[in-house]
């Protein structure tokens, strides 16, 4: 597609729910990215991909989160046992060729937990 | 972690006056990059230098770096109603990093 696409848009979850968030980046582009976004904040880096190698995750914040990209394209986030400081926006972002160049992001992810 | 930190945090000005908002950053950096973010919609890339780099300009954008300082900013010339945004740096830490790391951003309102 023209751009990185993210579904659902919107997500409300009870506490203790599992979710799970997916990215479409932009067809052909190697490196994608999750950050998440409080409000008010800047984005903060929680994984990368190149192809379908996570090559970093050192930005999740616990082991309820997990991220993939099996086949090195669509990604998803997910969040075990959702927790009221996971409410966030989850941005997807994907680059041609990593950070060499401009990343390309999704409007975003706003998870809502309750 | 945050790696840059913009300033300042909120800038209102009138249509058709320049905005400057400034960055720093802690560590050697591969490339800054800045964005713009509209509310409630993901962030677009505006404009990246690199480090060897001092100026930039695309439009009505001008960005400098200054490595020695560890400082950049970013002007908006002749600013427009469209341009209320919040605008971020991010930077690229060293060869062969991978991930941006944002600053908290600069709140930027253009009264019509």
């Amino acid at each position: 597609g023209a751009g990185v696409s993210q579904s659902p848009r919107y997500k409300v979850a009870k506490r203790g729910q599992d979710v799970a968030l997916r990215c479409d980046p932009i067809s052909g582009h190697v490196s994608l990215f999750w950050y998440q976004q409080a409000l008010g904040q800047g984005p903060e880096f929680l994984t990368y991909f190149q192809n379908e190698a996570q090559l970093d995750k050192s930005g999740l914040p616990s082991d309820r989160f997990f991220a993939e990209r099996p086949e090195g394209s669509v990604s998803t986030l997910k969040i075990q046992r959702t927790q009221q400081e996971d409410s966030a926006v989850y941005l997807c972002a994907s680059s041609l060729a990593g950070a060499g160049y401009g990343y390309t992001f999704g409007s975003g992810t706003r998870l809502t937990v309750v | 972690s945050q790696q840059g930190e913009e300033d300042p945090q909120a800038l209102s000005i009138q249509e058709g006056e320049n905005a400057t908002m400034n960055c720093s950053y802690k560590t050697s950096i591969n490339n800054l990059q800045w964005y713009r973010q509209n509310s409630g919609r993901g962030l677009v890339h505006l404009i990246l230098i690199r480090s060897n780099e001092r100026e930039k300009h695309s439009g009505r954008l001008r960005v400098t770096l200054d490595t020695s300082k560890k400082s950049s900013s970013l002007l908006i010339t002749a600013s427009r109603a469209a341009d209320t945004a919040s605008y971020f740096c991010a930077t690229v830490e060293g060869q062969g990093a991978q991930k941006l790391v944002f600053g908290q951003g600069t709140r930027l309102t253009i009264n019509p």
